[in-house]
């Protein structure tokens, strides 16, 4: 079973900090990485989607950076917003299947 | 508005008695796939379909059934609910490029009595 892990689980930040997630994934069989974000009570929505190694993807104050080779990628959030609370879920896309993570809650707190 | 549009969106039923949760998407997707969502397990793929006729179990296929009769559609049946398919459930699409990330739909929230 490919598993996709991601750390913390939760996090709670100050407005204006600065934080990052990880995601790990298999570094065999790679065809991209997706990051969503999902808010509560709605529906997960795509930010971005990797698929070189090395590949740096940025929207606003959110980016993200992949390792292909050693199965990870990072998502980055500059000066967080209250508004950025939501769950931050990676998945792992191999052959036609996207795998997710179990996600990281993140919390800003004015 | 490019959309992926599931119904119902709330469902209460009893064990046993069949039911199937619809999902349309308007954007020519080829790829459509299925998702419960549990606490602390993520999302977990039920079925997916790579286009009209083609259709594959993901990880959690068992007590499932799909069809993708045309490719707008991809309906989930559930033959015999049981209350451990109690869950949310997500329908999502994407075309075929890989650059491209997945449009869910609103979910649909199953509860199995």
């Amino acid at each position: 079973i490919l598993n996709v892990e991601q750390s913390p689980q939760s996090l709670h930040v100050q407005e204006g900090d600065s934080t990052n997630f990880t995601c790990s994934f298999p570094s065999s069989n790679f065809y991209a990485l997706h990051w969503y974000r999902w808010e509560t009570a709605k529906s997960p929505e795509a930010l971005f989607v990797m698929t070189l190694n090395g590949d740096e993807k940025k929207k606003g104050r959110i980016s993200a950076t992949l390792n292909t080779k050693e199965g990870y990628s990072y998502l980055y959030i500059k000066g967080s917003q209250p508004e950025d609370s939501a769950t931050y879920l990676c998945a792992f896309m191999n052959t036609d299947k996207l795998i997710f993570g179990t996600g990281t809650r993140l919390q800003v707190f004015p | 508005e490019a959309q992926v549009t599931q119904n119902p969106r709330y469902l209460i039923t009893v064990t046993g008695k069949k039911l199937t949760v619809t999902c349309s998407q308007n954007m020519n997707h080829e790829y459509m796939s299925w998702y419960r969502q549990d606490p602390g397990l993520g999302l977990r793929q039920i079925y997916y379909s790579m286009n009209v006729e083609v259709t594959d179990k993901g990880d959690v296929p068992e007590g499932y059934k799909v069809s993708r009769k045309e490719k707008r559609n991809f309906p989930l049946i559930l033959e015999s609910p049981s209350p451990n398919q109690t869950s949310l459930y997500f329908c999502a699409s994407r075309g075929a490029r890989f650059g491209v990330g997945q449009f869910f739909g609103p979910g649909t929230r199953l509860t199995v009595l």
